[in-house]
């Protein structure tokens, strides 16, 4: 069955600290790896998309990286700030399908 | 500037009472979907339309109904709402399939009682 796991389920970090994000996946094949933060109450927004030739990608201060050998992906962010709060989702798209394969999220909260 | 509208942001419903959430889209996108998120889990996908090509997924009960009357317009029609079916719905666009960025609007909390 095809997977996304992310870890940790939650995690709290101060501002100004930077932080890593871990999204494991056993899609395959898969046509593209995106990640989503969401804030509360709203819908997800995009952050990054990579297609599996891609091994990084920056938006900001958000870079997330893609080994596609290992079905690993990861999203570190630089310098956080309060407003960074918010649960970052990994998504998968199947190649055959175009059926998108959610993680469940990491809540991240950002203390000052 | 909203791209993608969803009405309204909170819905009350009654346990048996029909209820329909809009959502509409200046984006001029060919793909329209519609998630259920409950709380602390991921979207579920319960459909989507390309154009005018209505696609259900398997899982997703009867219950739920859509409609897109135009390109700009996707509703989601619960016809008898459980108790279970209190969540967020979230409505998205893309330009074509799962290859593009789907963008998501605000959702509605939907309530029931």
């Amino acid at each position: 069955k095809n997977q996304v796991e992310q870890s940790p389920q939650s995690l709290i970090i101060l501002e100004g600290k930077n932080c890593t994000l871990q999204c494991n996946y056993t899609v395959s094949p898969f046509s593209n790896l995106r990640w989503y933060k969401q804030d509360t109450g709203r819908g997800p927004v995009s952050l990054t998309i990579m297609t599996f030739s891609e091994n990084t990608k920056s938006n900001g201060r958000y870079t997330a990286t893609l080994d596609a050998d290992t079905k690993q992906s990861s999203l570190h962010i630089t310098a956080s700030q309060l407003s960074d709060s918010a649960s970052y989702i990994c998504v998968v798209s199947e190649f055959n399908t175009d059926k998108l394969i959610f993680g469940t999220g990491t809540r991240l909260q950002v203390f000052p | 500037d909203a791209m993608v509208i969803q009405n309204p942001r909170y819905q009350v419903t009654q346990f048996g009472k029909p209820v329909t959430l809009s959502c509409s889209q200046t984006l001029n996108h060919n793909v329209m979907y519609w998630y259920q998120q409950k709380s602390s889990q991921a979207p579920k996908l319960l459909f989507h339309y390309y154009d005018k090509d209505f696609n259900n997924e398997a899982d997703t009960p009867d219950n739920f109904q859509s409609r897109r009357p135009n390109t700009s317009f996707c509703f989601l029609d619960i016809r008898s709402p459980g108790l279970g079916d209190a969540a967020m719905y979230l409505c998205a666009t893309s330009t074509d399939r799962a290859q593009e960025t789907q963008y998501f609007g605000p959702g509605t909390r939907l309530l029931v009682l």
